[in-house]
């Protein structure tokens, strides 16, 4: 099946500073979604993006279909951009179902 | 409008027991999904339902797990005799359609299986 792939693992800023976060998957998709789990569990929308590049707010992302990756953008970092950035996609199959990476660990430092 | 909303927040049983666990999809949402959050695991898909047609249940773990979705609407995910290692977070998601189209997750139903 695809996979998912996310870089880097962890990543420590400090309050202010810019950072990307990167996602490869295997094979070609029909959905691409970025998700933001809080501190809490809850799994937020950040962006439906299989291809493309969408902006909102602070962040941003792009997706090179071609090349079978997305980037995810995050400017002028909050402390509460802390917590995990989850890219999660759908096989081009239309099965529905998406398929996450291992997530990113953003902690944001004051 | 209201979110996909789930319940309990958090069960907690005793191995050997079965639980069940409730889903309330996004109004007029067709497509449903049960993903299960595990340490050991990520985040995985346990089972999708979209309108009438039969349920893609290609990621349920064991025969231990069913689920059913009464009225095209609420769902029920039903794990007979728990173990241990089911202890996890129970994610649900709807969407508007099926395939393509953003999925909207609940908050979870916190598992622990003792």
């Amino acid at each position: 099946g695809i996979q998912v792939e996310q870089s880097p693992p962890d990543l420590i800023l400090q309050e202010g500073a810019n950072s990307t976060l990167r996602c490869n998957f295997s094979d070609s998709v029909n959905n691409l979604q970025w998700f933001h789990q809080n501190p809490w569990g809850q799994l937020i929308n950040l962006f439906y993006i299989p291809s493309g590049t969408k902006q909102n707010g602070r962040l941003s992302a792009t997706t090179v279909a071609t090349e079978r990756y997305s980037l995810l953008y995050i400017s002028s970092s909050q402390t509460t951009d802390s917590g995990v950035y989850f890219c999660a996609v759908e096989g081009s199959s239309n099965t529905g179902k998406l398929i996450f990476g291992q997530g990113t660990t953003l902690q944001v430092k004051p | 409008g209201a979110g996909v909303s789930q319940s309990p927040s958090n069960k907690v049983t005793e191995k050997g027991k079965d639980v069940e666990l409730r889903c309330d999809p996004i109004s007029g949402h067709t497509a449903l999904y049960w993903y299960r959050q595990s340490l050991g695991q990520g985040l995985e898909f346990l089972i999708y339902f979209q309108g009438n047609s039969a349920p893609d249940k290609s990621g349920l773990p064991s025969d231990r797990f069913s689920a059913e979705r009464t009225g095209g609407s609420v769902s029920t995910l039903t794990i007979q005799r728990t173990q241990q290692e089911d202890s996890a977070v129970y994610l649900c998601a709807s969407s508007v359609g099926g395939s393509q189209e953003t999925q909207y997750f609940g908050p979870g139903t916190r598992l622990l299986v003792l």
